[in-house]
């Protein structure tokens, strides 16, 4: 059984640009959740989505969205790049309704902002 | 102050020793996450706990719901037990994830 599969694994971005971060759940999950990872603040919830709403999100502001597809695939998109925009994004999947199973991460996303 | 710490944030010792990590939170918990991240990012989830105890391989974890603390313990520690362990815990309250700075152990042969 394919684990989560998150791409890209690295990107490089300029202040003001935009960028698309893909996550893949476990085939059979419908419970896809976001987080950013930074030397300062740590791990920090961004959102959750169950069957292409979103159940949950985290204190980012508006650059910050995601969505989830039909086929439990979720895309996260952050416009207008900031330098602290720079971090490990995972995303997490889960078989429970409300993500109150078990999580599987993924490898992660390292975006890098100059 | 954070709502979940942990402590020791470093943890240093030689194999074959037991070792424990220990996890405090302030808020009204449904379940509480440990975790293991090894160098380059990848996070695996260890356990999920509500109440009690529960065991795989050498990792213990506990959770008391009432003095709102939990304990992830390594017997027999190993190099390859060498990550940073993080706790998390959904609030009650929210239904969101809110996680612990981390401890980084290192385990010498």
């Amino acid at each position: 059984k394919a684990g989560v599969t998150q791409t890209p694994r690295y990107l490089i971005k300029t202040r003001g640009q935009q960028v698309t971060l893909s996550c893949s759940p476990i085939s059979g999950h419908r419970s896809v959740s976001w987080y950013q990872q930074t030397p300062g603040q740590g791990l920090q919830f961004l959102f959750e989505y169950f069957s292409e709403t979103q159940r949950n999100k985290g204190n980012f502001p508006g650059r910050f969205s995601g969505r989830q597809f039909s086929n439990s695939r979720s895309e996260m998109n952050v416009s207008t790049l900031e330098l602290g925009d720079s971090a490990l994004y995972l995303c997490a999947s889960s078989s429970g309704q409300r993500n109150t199973g078990e999580l599987f991460f993924g490898e992660g996303s390292r975006l890098t902002v100059l | 102050k954070n709502e979940v710490e942990q402590s020791p944030q470093n943890l240093t010792a030689q194999e074959g020793e037991f070792i424990t990590i220990n996890c405090s939170y302030s808020v009204g918990i449904s379940a509480l996450h440990w975790l293991q991240q090894h160098p380059g990012g990848g996070i695996v989830s260890l356990f999920m706990l509500s109440s009690g105890k529960k065991k795989h391989g050498r990792l213990i974890a506990t959770i008391n719901i009432q003095e709102k603390h939990s304990s992830l313990h390594i017997t027999a520690s190993h190099p390859r037990d060498s990550a940073v362990y993080i706790c998390a815990v959904r609030t009650y309250n929210t239904d969101k994830l809110i996680f612990g700075t981390g401890t980084r152990l290192q385990v010498f042969p």
